[in-house]
């Protein structure tokens, strides 16, 4: 398999533009994660989908932030308007089903900086 | 809500030393624990996962272990390597992954 793959691998935006970050998770893993890393915070969860159903949205910082999963082989990460403090490098991560099998694998992340 | 912690924040030794990374978590009610690696600029490397029922699993240099009742994790690295340098974290998996702030390791030629 080619693991999670991500796209696009850097992106330099404007303030005020929007910005659509992109996931195919690994195929038969039932569970996609978006989590955000910088410097001062760590990583960050900021949304996970089981099944393609959204399950806890809590960590997507405000309303500019959305997240869908139309099926089981993408997702999107969707900053409108984008802001310079959302600058960070973006994971995503899928596993397979829960409980105690569930290894979690990520991709190689999207390094968003807006200006 | 669980918090994962790990100490220390940065670790510097010489090649050649055999050295331990910790990871303590505060509730014991966990299916897996996992260990990454990030290098600068890349993603998350899983190095090991240990299952809730299992106490120990190895991986060529690297043998990490689990203690669920007391909450804690350990990475021990055998004869460290200059390309063992890197960031290593560690994540618990309850109703979803808690991962802890890493450590910083540099393995000095």
């Amino acid at each position: 398999d080619a693991g999670v793959i991500q796209s696009p691998r850097h992106e330099v935006t404007e303030m005020g533009q929007e910005v659509t970050l992109r996931c195919k998770p690994i195929s038969g893993h039932d569970y996609l994660f978006w989590y955000r890393q910088t410097m001062m915070r760590g990583l960050e969860l900021l949304i996970y989908f089981n099944n393609n159903v959204p399950i806890d949205d809590s960590g997507m910082p405000e309303d500019r932030f959305s997240a869908k999963m139309p099926n089981a082989s993408f997702s999107t990460l969707k900053i409108q308007p984008s802001e310079p403090r959302d600058s960070a490098v973006y994971f995503c991560a899928s596993s397979p089903a829960g409980g105690t099998s569930g290894e979690l694998f990520f991709g190689e992340g999207s390094r968003l900086t807006v200006l | 809500k669980q918090e994962v912690t790990q100490i220390p924040a940065a670790l510097s030794v010489p090649e050649g030393e055999n050295l331990v990374l910790n990871c303590s978590f505060t509730d014991s009610a966990i299916y897996n624990l996992q260990w990454f690696r990030q290098d600068p600029g890349k993603g998350l490397t899983s190095l090991l996962l240990i299952q809730s029922s299992q106490r120990e699993q190895t991986s060529g240099r690297l043998n990490a272990s689990l203690d669920k009742s007391s909450g804690r994790s350990t990475l021990y690295i055998a004869a460290s390597q200059p390309g063992d340098s890197a960031t290593y974290l560690c994540a618990v998996r309850g109703n979803q992954f808690y991962f802890g702030t890493g450590t910083s390791l540099t393995v000095i030629p």
